[in-house]
């Protein structure tokens, strides 16, 4: 059993669509972050929130639209998706670290598996 | 562009093997190291992070980190099937903060046969 919950667990929407992604961290954790998993390429990271500040945007199409309203919950916005946005969406946790201590490890959510028609 | 190089595999090693998994990282600066697995259709796990030179151990696992060289190996002793997984390497740099960056290997593939 994660920490780290995702819904939905699968989705399946069309081009003109809106939904939502959602994310719950049960970890006492302080940062989360939006990842997203494509076929044969590495984890690229989207959004990083610490203490509900968002401190990192990787460049990511404004489609995409996340909202962190406690250090406990994420959401990701999507509307009008393109195919190519079809992926794995993983949500992550972890204690957010001080300048110039070491980082603690991500903690995975089972992910939601996106698929735009 | 700080990479994060791994061989795709697939790695395939009979069951009771050492399986050698390798990662190179092109960040010299890099502080934090990080071994994860994921079974097909499953999130990443976190099997092991390595923070210092040298050798770490947890149970069938030992992480290996060599920052001169700029790799980081992770050896799993008496393979067994239910380690077929694919392994990801993940490389922090600029320590703490909002700096915090964690960038992941593709992940190497690997088979344990019975």
């Amino acid at each position: 059993e994660t920490g780290v919950t995702q819904t939905p667990r699968h989705l399946v929407m069309g081009m003109t669509n809106k939904k939502s992604l959602k994310c719950e961290q049960h970890l006492g954790h302080n940062a989360m972050y939006w990842y997203k998993q494509s076929a044969k390429k590495p984890l690229e990271l989207m959004f990083v929130y610490n203490f509900k500040e968002q401190t990192e945007n990787n460049s990511v199409p404004s489609r995409f639209s996340p909202e962190c309203p406690n250090s406990s919950h994420l959401f990701l916005h999507l509307h009008t998706l393109q195919p190519e946005d079809s992926a794995l969406y993983l949500c992550a946790s972890s204690i957010k670290a001080l300048v110039g201590q070491v980082v603690s490890p991500l903690h995975f959510g089972n992910g939601t598996r996106l698929t735009v028609t | 562009q700080k990479e994060v190089e791994q061989n795709s595999g697939p790695l395939s090693v009979p069951e009771g093997a050492i399986a050698s998994l390798n990662c190179t990282y092109s960040d010299r600066g890099s502080q934090s190291f990080f071994w994860y697995r994921q079974y097909s259709g499953k999130s990443p796990e976190l099997i092991m992070s390595i923070y210092s030179n040298g050798d770490k151990e947890d149970g069938r696992f030992t992480a290996q980190l060599n920052k001169a060289s700029q790799y980081v190996s992770l050896l799993i002793r008496d393979s067994q099937p239910s380690d077929s997984a694919t392994y990801l390497c993940a490389v922090n740099s600029g320590g703490g903060g909002s700096n915090y960056k964690l960038t992941f290997g593709k992940g190497t593939l690997l088979t344990v046969n019975p």
